[in-house]
């Protein structure tokens, strides 16, 4: 079966540049997710998308900016990169929301900073 | 106080045991709640939905007590595969969209 597919799997970028992270859902799929996960961490909830429109926000920078679009794949742009941000982003999604159906997250996209 | 509080861990048990994890949550309001299982540098992986009346899954059992607001994941006859990171996982109505997850227990079964 398919499954969420993020690009690319690593990234290696210096500080102040800029990174964009790209989510590809579960065909019919309508609901996106972002995580960030540090190590030893559990993953915290950065912003989700429902029918390409944001419908709930955590704890996203104000450098990061992401959207769906009407394919329902999701980019997470970063811009202005700090070392701290080097972890590993795992895209998520799902046929409505978490009270419809589970979440199925891709494998993860790893960003190291340098 | 965290949303999402487990069992510290880790644990460490040999083939064939039986393993409970507890995990607690704070807001009253939460809807939905499951288990996801994390292999070492990989995706957590739905493992159950918890639902209120219980419910079992082969050699996982899962149960709710909305009153104590509590969740348990009972594993029998544990395998070596069953080594993972075990994350409790809440959705909170009030919240959005989003899930909460617990920091994780962490399991090892040994042979």
């Amino acid at each position: 079966a398919a499954g969420v597919i993020q690009s690319p799997r690593h990234l290696i970028k210096e500080k102040r540049e800029t990174a964009t992270l790209k989510c590809y859902p579960i065909p019919r799929h309508d609901t996106v997710y972002w995580y960030q996960q540090g190590p030893g961490q559990d993953p915290q909830f950065l912003i989700s998308f429902y029918e390409k429109m944001q419908s709930d926000k955590g704890s996203i920078p104000d450098r990061f900016s992401a959207q769906q679009f009407s394919d329902y794949h999701s980019e997470l742009n970063m811009s202005s990169l700090e070392l701290g941000d080097s972890t590993l982003y795992f895209c998520a999604s799902s046929l409505g929301g978490p009270l419809d159906s589970p979440l199925h997250f891709g494998n993860g996209t790893r960003l190291t900073v340098t | 106080r965290k949303e999402v509080e487990q069992d510290p861990g880790p644990f460490n048990v040999p083939e064939g045991a039986t393993v409970a994890f507890n995990c607690t949550y704070s807001n009253s309001a939460s809807q939905s709640f499951f288990w996801y299982r994390q292999d070492c540098r990989k995706e957590p992986k739905l493992l159950m939905s918890v639902y209120s009346s219980g419910n079992e899954d082969g050699r996982f059992t899962a149960q709710l007590n909305r009153a104590s607001q509590y969740i348990s994941l009972l594993i029998r006859d544990s395998k070596l595969s069953d080594s993972a990171t075990y994350l409790c996982v809440v959705n909170e109505e009030t919240s959005g969209s989003r899930l909460t997850f617990g920091e994780g227990t962490q399991l090892t079964v040994n042979p």
